[in-house]
């Protein structure tokens, strides 16, 4: 299950703060991603990226903010616009292939909580 | 943009029996349909997929088979055991947009 990593495990946060969660992958892939994971919804994507120093939005960015300096790197903050931040966040990267999409590799998530 | 639909929500199977979760998708150019398993505290893993050149893909219990006119896509577990208890997604995709728009889920339980 190595390759991707995910800090911290649990986070709280108090209303109006803004909270920065880390995704690492040491696999060499190109393309990461945030997913919001809520129960009966299943994965909703919030951003992505298939290169350094660009990214797009997914179904459900309003709220949180990337970046993507280096290729191993991905975090996300939730910013206190994010009106319901609390759940399970899940990243995960993916090589980009010539035949189409490739498997997404997980990270182990992280619970976010909002006091 | 696409739309994945899955059903059922939840299931339970004697083991030993066989399990079937549909899915069906709405973007006639996705081409490619993975089927990820998430047990209970841990990350999604993926358990099999498809692209849409070929029908039916097997690895051991597991089966996918796909319908591309009807657009919807099935995952078979054959002689189900306790193990495969756990929450599957479907999920979709097309060339060219690396973006993955997954089904709701379904948790399937086995009964001993």
């Amino acid at each position: 299950d190595g390759g991707i990593t995910q800090s911290p495990k649990y986070l709280f946060r108090k209303e109006g703060q803004n909270v920065t969660l880390s995704c690492e992958q040491n696999l060499n892939h190109d393309a990461m991603y945030w997913y919001r994971q809520d129960p009966g919804q299943g994965l909703r994507l919030i951003y992505y990226s298939q290169i350094v120093n660009d990214f797009q939005k997914g179904d459900i960015a309003e709220g949180y903010s990337v970046s993507r300096e280096k290729k191993e790197s991905f975090p996300l903050t939730v910013t206190s616009a994010q009106k319901n931040p609390t759940a399970f966040y899940l990243c995960a990267s993916s090589i980009l292939g010539i035949a189409g999409p490739n498997e997404q590799f997980f990270g182990p998530g992280t619970r976010l909580t909002v006091l | 943009g696409e739309n994945v639909e899955q059903h059922p929500s939840t299931l339970s199977v004697q083991e030993g029996d066989s399990a079937v979760i549909k899915c069906t998708y709405s973007d006639s150019a996705s081409n490619y349909f993975p089927w990820y398993k998430q047990e209970l505290g841990k990350r999604p893993q993926l358990i099999i997929d498809i692209r849409s050149n070929v029908g039916e893909k097997k690895d051991q219990r597991i089966a996918v088979t796909l319908n591309k006119t009807a657009k919807h896509f099935s995952l078979h577990i054959t002689e189900t055991q306790p193990e495969d208890s756990a929450v599957y997604f479907c999920a979709a995709s097309n060339f060219g947009n690396e973006k993955l728009t997954f089904g709701t889920g379904t948790r399937l339980t086995i009964i001993p």
